[in-house]
């Protein structure tokens, strides 16, 4: 399974918005909405920030917001603030589960 | 609140094996899988396999198969990760992770890793 397709790097200034995509295939992100986002910080462990695709779990900022369409997934960050400065990696769900994104670095101008 | 707590560091020489364990609490253990997930130095994150709480039932990834096992107590809420013929590349932080619930195919709870180097 190869990992899904994200852009190395996005950047914004503070109060923007941002998107990250993320691009698989029918066979992943196209299968169904089990797509999840998280959010890395340097030398720390993941978190999740979005789950099925559309739903932030408790705790997480309505800022963060996720959609899809067709093979895509899509990321967005609205207000950006100086804390969204991280990694973010999209995951797709599957039968043989959980194939990530290849990672995009978020830097707040 | 669920909690995942891992072990220490280890290092390893080539050709040998390590086992990481992953401590949880705060829920009902046999009620969740585990998932492993490593992440190589400046790398992105890779899924290594998933075992249930509930039986014991393993799905690895096929890159390493027969190379891995996972493992379970459920008297002591551990899950365990064993890696054998260590390479240079195997060297990365291991993650276990439990499913945010059974039917979202998330990852909502992350333990702190464990970071395993292998050199001679």
């Amino acid at each position: 399974q190869s990992a899904l397709t994200q852009p190395a790097s996005v950047s914004g200034s503070p109060g923007q918005s941002i998107t990250i995509s993320c691009t698989g295939t029918s066979s992943d992100v196209g299968n169904n909405n089990l797509v999840s986002w998280y959010q890395q910080h340097p030398g720390k462990a993941p978190k999740l920030m979005i789950y099925e695709a559309f739903y932030r779990p408790s705790g997480v900022s309505n800022r963060f917001s996720g959609s899809k369409s067709g093979n895509t997934a899509s990321l967005t960050i609205s207000g950006l603030q100086a804390e969204d400065e991280a990694d973010y990696y999209c995951c797709s769900y599957v039968r043989t589960p959980y194939v990530f994104g290849t990672g995009t670095k978020v830097t707040v101008l | 609140q669920v909690q995942l707590v891992q072990s220490g560091a280890e290092v390893k020489k080539p050709g040998a094996s390590v086992k990481v364990s992953c401590q949880a609490s705060g829920y009902t253990f046999k009620s969740y899988g585990i998932n492993w997930v490593r992440q190589a130095p400046g790398q992105g994150l890779e899924w290594m396999g998933w075992i249930s709480g509930y039986n014991g039932n393993t799905n690895y990834a096929q890159k390493f198969q027969g190379r891995v096992t996972m493992t379970a107590d459920t008297s002591t809420s551990t899950a365990y990760l064993e890696l054998r013929s260590l390479r240079s590349d195997d060297t990365a932080m291991y993650y276990c992770a439990r499913d945010l619930d059974p039917y979202s195919g998330s990852l909502g709870y992350w333990g702190q890793g464990t970071l395993v180097t292998v050199s001679s």
